[in-house]
């Protein structure tokens, strides 16, 4: 079935422990994104990538790093993860252009404890 | 940044009744307004994509419209059935091209 895949679905991290985010899709899609949601506020941009090989910071990209090695994949990392990365993460991909609604995966669930 | 604001934060609607909630954003450099629906458990689904002052999109008993001269965008829907339930996110397309998303309005369609 064609989509957005994320891995894994939740996970319980200890704080300083690093840790990669797995997002693929399969739509062949120019522009990936990955965004945190946290409870009250809207979704927050941490990263993007509008197509393979390139990469750009969002709203709140302190702590985490990204990579684009082709189309469909682009992992999320928290090198150090703290408390305040607890959150809900969506990955997200588009064909790209200002038409273009994004599509998401079904969401991480982290808590960093 | 952009500021996008929705209202109402949440809204209880009796099944079978129409509403709406509004999108504010600045009207200034503006490029595109998104919607969404977010049910829970699942993830944010596109439900438009509107580019132009003046436009109205409809889906089935959904539909909205753009005002970008003053910035609002309102979301319809008409005859509430409680597979309505859900959250409704807009998001307004920055000078970056990235999206500025609203907190979203939680609507709830009582049976």
């Amino acid at each position: 079935i064609a989509g957005i895949t994320q891995a894994p679905t939740s996970q319980i991290l200890a704080a300083g422990r690093r840790m990669t985010l797995r997002c693929t899709q399969d739509m062949r899609h120019n522009a990936m994104y990955w965004y945190r949601q946290d409870l009250g506020l809207g979704l927050r941009l941490i990263h993007y990538s509008n197509t393979a090989g390139t990469t750009g910071k969002g709203e709140v990209p302190d702590g985490y790093s990204v990579s684009r090695a082709n189309t469909d994949d682009f992992p999320l990392t928290l090198a150090s993860a703290v408390p305040s990365q607890t959150s809900v993460y969506f990955c997200a991909s588009s064909r790209g252009g200002s038409r273009s609604p994004l599509h998401f995966g079904n969401g991480t669930r982290l808590t960093v404890t | 940044i952009l500021n996008v604001e929705q209202s109402p934060q949440s809204l209880h609607v009796q099944e079978g009744d129409s509403t709406n909630f509004t999108c504010s954003f600045p009207s200034s450099n503006f490029y595109a307004l998104h919607w969404y629906r977010w049910e829970t458990a699942k993830s944010p689904e596109a439900l438009f994509v509107m580019t132009l002052n003046g436009d109205e999109k409809k889906k089935g008993r959904i539909s909205a419209t753009l005002n970008t001269k003053e910035g609002y965008s309102y979301l319809y829907i008409k005859g509430s059935q409680p597979e309505d339930s859900a959250t409704y996110l807009c998001a307004s397309l920055d000078s970056n091209y990235q999206l500025i998303w609203g907190a979203g309005t939680k609507l709830i369609i009582k049976p």
